[in-house]
């Protein structure tokens, strides 16, 4: 199966600082990566779509001058929790669909546990 | 934001036994459901899909089991091991434009040794 990498695994920072998460697909190409956040026992909620080459797309409640989303290439999106606060503390996890294909399964990254202390 | 669940339902099962997850999902519109497998700290593993002009699909173990009349989703494992102890999602495409996945809030398998 295609493979979706995530960096950094894990992240601790201090509040008032920025955290920047990346995402890319190692052997295909991704117009479209997903940015998702999980809390513990809870399920995997969408944040935003992001778009290569355009604005990504955020989902109601999601702002988006505090998780700036860019998608550069067609392999690597960034997610950067701007200014972070301990209640941004959470699981965040990336995926990417192929391009060309609507009903094909989705691939995800190891997710990126984020720590704001 | 969608699909949040204040709690994850449990299933506890003995090695050898089969399991049955279930999943209740929104959009009777949705046409291609997923189930993923996530184990602690890690991102979600596809496990077996199943497109809406299906009923039954089967992999290595597997059984994926749709009902659309009651917009419900199946997953059954045969032979549960301890290896498939895990939170246990369907997905589903509830708008082929945007592409982008609805998660159910999940369900732990646990399997007792």
């Amino acid at each position: 199966g295609a493979v979706v990498s995530q960096h950094p695994s894990w992240v601790i920072c201090k509040s008032g600082t920025s955290v920047k998460i990346e995402c890319r697909s190692l052997d295909f190409q991704a117009t479209t990566m997903f940015w998702y956040r999980q809390f513990p026992k809870q399920s995997l909620m969408l944040m935003a779509t992001s778009n290569e080459g355009s604005k990504a797309t955020y989902e109601q409640g999601v702002e988006k001058d505090k998780f700036l989303i860019n998608h550069a290439s067609l392999t690597l999106s960034t997610l950067t929790v701007t200014s972070a606060h301990p209640e941004d503390s959470s699981f965040y996890i990336c995926s990417a669909r192929k391009a060309g294909g609507v009903n094909t399964e989705a691939f995800f990254g190891q997710g990126t546990r984020l720590t704001v202390v | 934001g969608e699909s949040v669940g204040l709690h994850l339902p449990t299933l506890s099962v003995q090695e050898g036994d089969n399991s049955i997850i279930n999943c209740a999902y929104s959009n009777s519109a949705s046409d291609y459901f997923i189930w993923y497998k996530q184990e602690s700290g890690k991102g979600p593993q596809f496990i077996i899909d199943i497109r809406s002009n299906m009923d039954k699909r089967q992999g290595q173990r597997v059984t994926v089991l749709l009902n659309k009349t009651v917009k419900h989703l199946s997953l059954q494992i045969a032979a549960t091991q301890p290896g498939d102890s895990a939170v246990y999602f369907c997905a589903e495409n509830k708008d082929t434009g945007r592409r982008a996945l609805t998660f159910g809030s999940g369900t732990r398998l646990q399997v007792q040794p």
